[in-house]
């Protein structure tokens, strides 16, 4: 299986921050990569497919890159409706699997 | 618009079975592959289970592999997953998700919590 690991697990930030969110894969996934947004008590938002590619309606705040093992969310001028907890998701192959997840907070 | 609507969570003892129900509207059902991802209470995102379209090929997390079984029927939009011999780490949100892209999810359901619990 691949395992996804994500780092910072928290981070705190001010409105009008950059943040940046890492996520590893244990081995080679191209750009076979999501990030997901998740807010206290709701389900999970999808921001980014492929790595790159934004969802449509999200913000263009949020951009992803990288390819192989290494990939980064930025979001350029951090919102307050940007606090939340941020997940990466491997699409590379079965099981599918999850980082740990980055909780952003205010600081 | 997409709407996936859970159901069949409850509270069960351990060894106990449950089965979930996700009825879909707002697409076309029959054209997309589902999955069931789930959540513990405070914890992380866990991918359990994926089907085809067509239910020709299914995935099972290894943690839930012989226990679990995801089912569909395209004639009423809906989507399952039958749960046995369960265990005390089962405990969780399920939602069901629309595959995007056959690598990502796209939309979710509000979830459904099973708590196995003696």
């Amino acid at each position: 299986d691949i395992q996804m690991t994500q780092s910072p697990s928290s981070v705190s930030a001010s409105v009008g921050d950059r943040v940046t969110i890492t996520c590893r894969a244990s081995q080679g996934i191209s750009s076979w990569l999501a990030w997901y947004q998740q807010k206290p008590g709701k389900v999970p938002e999808l921001l980014i497919y492929a790595a790159s590619s934004l969802q449509s309606g999200v913000p263009s705040r949020f951009s992803g890159s990288g390819s192989g093992t290494d990939f980064t969310l930025t979001i350029s001028s951090l919102q307050p409706e940007d606090f939340a907890t941020y997940y990466c998701q491997q699409g590379n192959s079965f099981p599918r699997t999850f980082g740990g997840g980055t909780k952003v907070e205010i600081k | 618009q997409v709407q996936l609507v859970e159901s069949g969570g409850g509270v069960v003892q351990p060894g106990g079975s449950l089965r979930l129900s996700c009825v879909a509207s707002g697409f076309t059902f029959s054209n997309y592959g589902m999955h069931w991802v789930r959540q513990a209470p405070g914890k992380g995102l866990e991918w359990v289970a994926f089907l085809r379209y067509d239910g020709s090929n299914k995935y099972y997390a290894d943690s839930v592999k012989g226990r679990f079984t995801i089912s569909r029927d395209n004639s009423k939009n809906t989507l399952y997953l039958q749960m046995n011999s369960l265990r005390a780490e089962d405990t969780a949100v399920y939602y069901c998700a629309k595959d995007f892209w056959s690598r990502y999810f796209d939309c979710w359901g509000q979830g459904t919590l099973v708590t196995v619990s003696s």
